[in-house]
């Protein structure tokens, strides 16, 4: 499938460790790169180019890829992570159009 | 630090052209492809399209036929058109760098969106 698909939502203990997964064929074309969205507020980049972090950004964020599925590791989660989770990447099939995941809301527990 | 800046109508009506612009500030817009993304009320984001400081494009097919974007490099400044907005187009609008050459992609960095509701 040229889409991304991701589970809608994913709860986490606090302190924990959670797995947030991506998944489509684009993936194996193009690196995911992951958003950070809280209410109201504008997307924030996590994760870019595999598994590298912006300035700024935690690095209990981590992220890993195998073949067409990629996956947002957060090690310790803490309360301030609670947001929606975007994936995105591109569709090299269909003139390389930015494709984005449905989104995973994350609640930290 | 590159930051962008967007404004535009924030009400439009069924029929009339959505007009949004994206100021960069901090920075060149030889640095990045420039996008515009929207996010209707609950949903998920959407790619409209992209620009390079060049000005070739590259936009989402199913809104391809009523989108524009276009980059002014003596303003710093690239904006997004999109005609005959109906009530599906309700949503918020964001500017974006992007950066794409396979097998690199991302979005960095976002505006702080525009909420746009088209009404009768």
């Amino acid at each position: 499938s040229s889409e991304l698909t991701q589970d809608p939502a994913v709860s986490v203990a606090l302190g924990q460790t959670v797995r947030i997964t991506c998944q489509g064929d684009s993936l194996r074309s193009y690196y995911a790169s992951w958003y950070q969205q809280k209410p109201g507020q504008a997307p924030v980049l996590v994760i870019y180019d595999r598994n590298n972090r912006p300035s700024g950004i935690p690095d209990r964020f981590s992220a890993s890829t195998s073949e067409d599925t990629t996956s947002l590791t957060i090690t310790g989660a803490q309360a301030e992570d609670e947001a929606d989770y975007y994936c995105s990447s591109r569709d090299r099939t269909s003139n390389h159009r930015a494709l984005f995941g449905g989104g995973t809301k994350l609640t930290v527990l | 630090q590159v930051q962008l800046q967007q404004w535009g109508a924030g009400l439009l009506k069924p029929s009339e052209t959505l007009s949004l612009t994206c100021a960069v500030n901090g920075g060149s817009l030889n640095s990045y492809s420039w996008s515009w993304i929207r996010q209707p009320p609950g949903k998920r984001l959407e790619w409209i399209g992209d620009i390079t400081h060049s000005g070739n494009t590259n936009y989402n097919p199913s809104l391809k036929s009523r989108v524009t974007i276009s980059v002014d490099t003596s303003k710093n400044q690239f904006s997004l058109k999109l005609t005959s907005v109906t009530a599906a187009d309700t949503a918020v609008f964001y500017c974006a760098g992007a950066k794409y050459y396979l097998p690199i992609h991302y979005f960095v960095p976002w505006g702080q969106g525009s909420l746009v509701t088209v009404s009768s």
